[in-house]
């Protein structure tokens, strides 16, 4: 069974740091795995995606990083700003017949980033 | 482009009243459907999902139930509803399972 655990469980930093969020996971059967963010009593909102065949993906300040044959990912983020406060959730989507995009989650990393 | 919809956006109903919660896509077609649920100091756990119209595979046993009438509609119900219910209600689709998955707004169900 996949499992999915994301270190730190919280962060609080000054603005302007980089800072790198970590995701492991323990099956490396995936499609892809997944950044996103959620804003408190808010949906899910999609950051990243990267490709099981893929090692990194950029998206502003953003990037994430996948060893899959480690069963890592990580997602630093540049000149953080307070507005980047929120839960970071990874997720993983297995390979195989029935999987049908299935995400396994983390259980997020609480990050507060304070001016 | 697509957008995805949810409502009621909140919700309080009593144990033992029937809930229904409604998710609709729009601008695609043949989507594949999930409910998760998030409850409190929980993870998101998935439900439900749905690869076509009547199609629906339960992940977890439960007292809830789905359907999707409509290829771009996903429907979570329950007839009586437990205070372990409670928690927020997401609805997402794919277009396959390589691709991103697109989270709706939620709905924020208490059980009291």
């Amino acid at each position: 069974k996949q499992e999915v655990t994301q270190i730190p469980a919280a962060l609080s930093v000054p603005e302007g740091e980089n800072l790198v969020l970590n995701c492991s996971f323990t099956d490396s059967a995936i499609y892809n795995l997944q950044w996103f963010r959620q804003d408190p009593g808010k949906g899910l909102t999609s950051l990243l995606l990267i490709q099981s065949s893929q090692r990194e993906q950029t998206s502003g300040r953003l990037n994430a990083s996948l060893d899959k044959s480690s069963g890592r990912s990580t997602l630093y983020i540049a000149a953080s700003q307070p507005g980047d406060s929120a839960t970071y959730l990874c997720a993983v989507s297995p390979t195989g017949g029935t999987s049908y995009g299935k995400l396994t989650f983390g259980q997020g990393t609480i990050l507060t980033v304070h001016p | 482009s697509q957008t995805i919809h949810q409502w009621p956006a909140t919700l309080v109903q009593p144990v033992g009243s029937p809930l229904s919660l409604e998710c609709t896509v729009e601008g695609t077609s043949n989507p594949n459907l999930y409910w998760y649920r998030q409850a409190a100091g929980r993870g998101l756990q998935l439900l439900f999902y749905s690869v076509g119209i009547g199609q629906i595979s339960s992940e977890v046993p439960q007292n809830l139930s789905a359907s999707r009438p409509q290829d771009r509609q996903f429907i979570l119900s329950s007839k009586k509803l437990l205070l372990s219910d409670s928690g927020f209600y997401l609805c997402a689709w794919t277009q396959g399972a390589e691709d991103t998955q697109y989270f709706g707004p939620g709905t924020r169900l208490t059980v009291l």
